[in-house]
């Protein structure tokens, strides 16, 4: 069946690195986009970053811009966060998403995301 | 980046219809999609491309859309439909809404 399995979450302190890892599975990961969408301890989802089907293109929230890094590798179907210079507002659990339709290569066309990933939760502090 | 507004609670008695709105200056002319989420659960996708339902989820939830606002209405709302729905869209980046919480009193 489809599904999105996060790893690599933990304890990590303030300016530290984490990578995060998701693994794709019954689908074709290669044909779609993929997306970060984090959640704070009770606060709301927040779009992270998004990734290309192919890598190609690359976009990210304001709030994470130069400091995390979205990429793939569909020889391996699977998905990737680097997140450096960690903060303690960086602090959640963090989903990777599929986006519902394949191919797409401009952001006004991204098409919502129908799968995710059971989430994997970060948690910055000294 | 642009903002989407979502009422921050809505309630409803069981088998009454439950509308939560979403109001952001680029849904003229982008899509907007609703998710449902409840505690300790990955989200869920409900209604994609304003209206559209995907397979699986129950008729009674449906999506609209007029002018800067779209709505997720939920009819004869059931106990197991209480949770977080959050609307979100895309234009120059992606953006969720602030998210609302649907009591079943």
């Amino acid at each position: 069946q489809v599904q999105l399995v996060e790893s690599g979450g933990g304890v990590v302190q303030p300016g530290r690195s984490l990578r995060l890892s998701c693994a794709a599975s019954g689908f074709t990961f290669s044909s779609y986009g993929m997306h970060w969408v984090r959640q704070a301890p009770g606060k709301g989802l927040e779009w992270v970053a998004v990734i290309w089907y192919d890598g190609s293109n690359k976009y990210y929230a304001d709030s994470v811009k130069g400091r995390f890094t979205i990429s793939r590798d569909n020889s391996k179907n699977t998905l990737y966060l680097q997140m450096n210079s960690l903060r303690a507002e960086d602090t959640a659990v963090y989903y990777c998403a599929r986006d519902r339709s394949p191919h797409i290569v401009v952001v006004t066309a991204l098409d919502g995301m129908d799968v995710w990933g059971q989430g994997t939760t970060v948690t910055v502090s000294s | 980046s642009y903002e989407l507004t979502q009422p921050p609670s809505v309630s409803v008695s069981p088998g009454q219809t439950a509308r939560i709105t979403c109001s952001g200056d680029a849904l003229p002319k982008q899509y907007a999609y609703w998710y449902q989420q409840k505690p300790g659960q990955a989200p869920v996708l409900v209604i994609y491309k304003d209206s559209e339902r995907p397979s699986g989820i129950p008729e009674r939830f449906s999506g609209s859309s007029s002018g800067t606002t779209v709505t997720l209405t939920i009819s004869g709302v059931q106990a197991e439909d209480e949770a977080d729905y959050y609307c979100q869209s895309a234009d120059s980046s992606v953006v969720f809404g602030g998210g609302t919480k649907l009591t079943v009193l």
